[in-house]
């Protein structure tokens, strides 16, 4: 079974802080993403990596960055958290075979408060 | 941009009855599409992939169809029952990775 797991079921932070979100895979997957999920507005792509130390932005990039330091390892950092990124934030996985599009696996989500 | 549009938000069904869930995309050169659920405050479930390729994929009481052509798919849940009662997701692959995904049907299961 694939899983992914994500450091934290609940978070709540101040306004300012610096925030780690950690994802980890356990199916050697290549591909790994953050989402938020907000009401009304569905899942938006924050970023994606493709390979170890590789990544994308996704169509929401802007206050967030990321690190993949290791495969399995995908982290999601907000520099200065504010309070517009109050969300459920949601990683997943997916194998990467030559031009396919795979299924992509998710996580438990994190739900992050700023306050 | 492809978008994709699950209608109607919320549905509420008697149990029993067959789910009839509909999404529908814009862009038809997708590469596969995928139906997830989502119980409350938790993360998303994979249910099924259908391949641009594919017509149909059934797993169990579930079967999704694909018609590339109209830019539409269907999830049906035969016999539904209370513990089916969450939010259905879809989502349209196309390049890059990319999933385009609907806002969701939520569904409540009357027992």
């Amino acid at each position: 079974d694939v899983k992914v797991t994500q450091s934290s079921r609940y978070l709540v932070k101040r306004t300012g802080e610096k925030v780690f979100l950690e994802c980890v895979q356990d199916m050697d997957h290549e591909n790994m993403f953050w989402y938020r999920q907000d009401p009304g507005l569905g899942l938006r792509l924050i970023y994606f990596s493709y390979d170890v130390k590789m990544k994308e932005k996704g169509d929401i990039p802007e206050g967030y960055s990321v690190s993949r330091e290791k495969k399995e390892r995908f982290s999601l950092i907000l520099e200065s958290a504010s309070t517009n990124q109050t969300s459920m934030y949601l990683c997943a996985s997916s194998l990467s075979t030559g031009g396919a599009v795979n299924e992509q696996f998710f996580g438990p989500g994190t739900r992050l408060t700023v306050l | 941009k492809q978008e994709v549009t699950q209608i109607p938000a919320a549905l509420s069904v008697p149990e029993g009855e067959n789910l009839v869930l509909n999404c529908s995309f814009t862009d038809s050169a997708i590469y596969n599409l995928q139906w997830f659920r989502q119980d409350p405050g938790k993360g998303l479930t994979s249910l099924l992939l259908i391949q641009s390729s594919q017509r149909e994929q059934t797993s169990g009481r579930l079967n999704a169809s694909l018609d590339k052509s109209s830019g539409r798919s269907t999830l049906y849940i035969a016999a539904s029952q209370p513990g089916d009662s969450a939010t259905y997701l879809c989502a349209a692959a196309y390049g890059n990775n990319r999933l385009a995904f609907g806002k969701g049907n939520q569904v409540v299961v009357i027992p």
